[in-house]
């Protein structure tokens, strides 16, 4: 199994700040034949089922404001909110697609200072 | 718009079997797969299998291999997962999620959540 860990567990961030959360995966989950990553991020909020924010890495869903972006590649990979809102109070996971099982990395709490 | 809406809580007693459904609407329901994810109480979501809504192929994670069941009834566009010989750590919140893709692909719709307990 591929195995995704994020760092770090939880952030604190001033509202204007930014936001960086890592995510490493046990394997390389880069296609070469297509260049595509096999990484996905999601957004958690309490109470809520996970929103897809970026896929193939760098790929933001639609709807998704601008401020979250997706960098990385192979094992490595970056979640980015350049400039953190009070709406962005969440928990976020990488998941990998590359192979089954899927798997998610442990989640970063993201909080306001 | 694509909805994802599942069968309301359940509490079952250590042993017996629980079936959650999933019915979609607000796209082709055959052209997707659907995954079941789960999420225990403070623990990171884990992917239960996924079935091809096409022709009914099913993948499931080693993990629950003997114990889960997935199925699709395209005339009612629902999906259901069956999970059986429940034990306490299987009480979990449970989604259905939408691939983007026929088969693998990231998960770009999610259902409600079913919250199944697992208690004697």
């Amino acid at each position: 199994d591929i195995v995704m860990t994020q760092s770090p567990d939880s952030l604190v961030v001033y509202l204007g700040e930014r936001a960086t959360i890592n995510c490493k995966s046990s394997q390389n989950i880069l296609y070469s034949s297509n260049n595509k990553n096999y990484l996905s991020w999601y957004q958690q909020k309490p109470g809520q089922p996970p929103k897809l924010l970026i896929y193939w890495a760098s790929t933001r869903e639609s709807g998704v404001p601008d401020r979250f972006s997706g960098s990385g590649s192979g094992t490595e990979f970056t979640l980015t909110i350049s400039s953190l809102q009070a709406e962005d109070v969440a928990v976020y996971y990488c998941q990998q697609y590359w192979s089954t099982p899927l798997t998610f990395g442990g989640g970063t709490k993201v909080e306001i200072k | 718009q694509v909805l994802l809406v599942q069968s309301g809580a359940e509490v079952k007693k250590p042993g017996a079997s629980v079936k959650v459904s999933c019915k979609a609407s607000g796209y082709t329901f055959t052209s997707y797969a659907m995954h079941w994810v789960r999420q225990a109480p403070g623990q990171r979501l884990e992917w239960m299998g996924w079935i091809n809504v096409d022709n009914g192929n099913t993948k499931y994670s080693e993990k629950f291999q003997g114990r889960v069941t997935i199925t699709r009834d395209t005339s009612a566009s629902t999906v259901h997962m069956e999970l059986s010989r429940l034990r306490s750590e299987d009480t979990a919140v449970y989604y259905c999620a939408k691939s983007a893709a026929a088969n693998i692909g990231p998960l770009e719709y999610w259902g409600q959540g079913t919250l199944v307990t697992v208690s004697s």
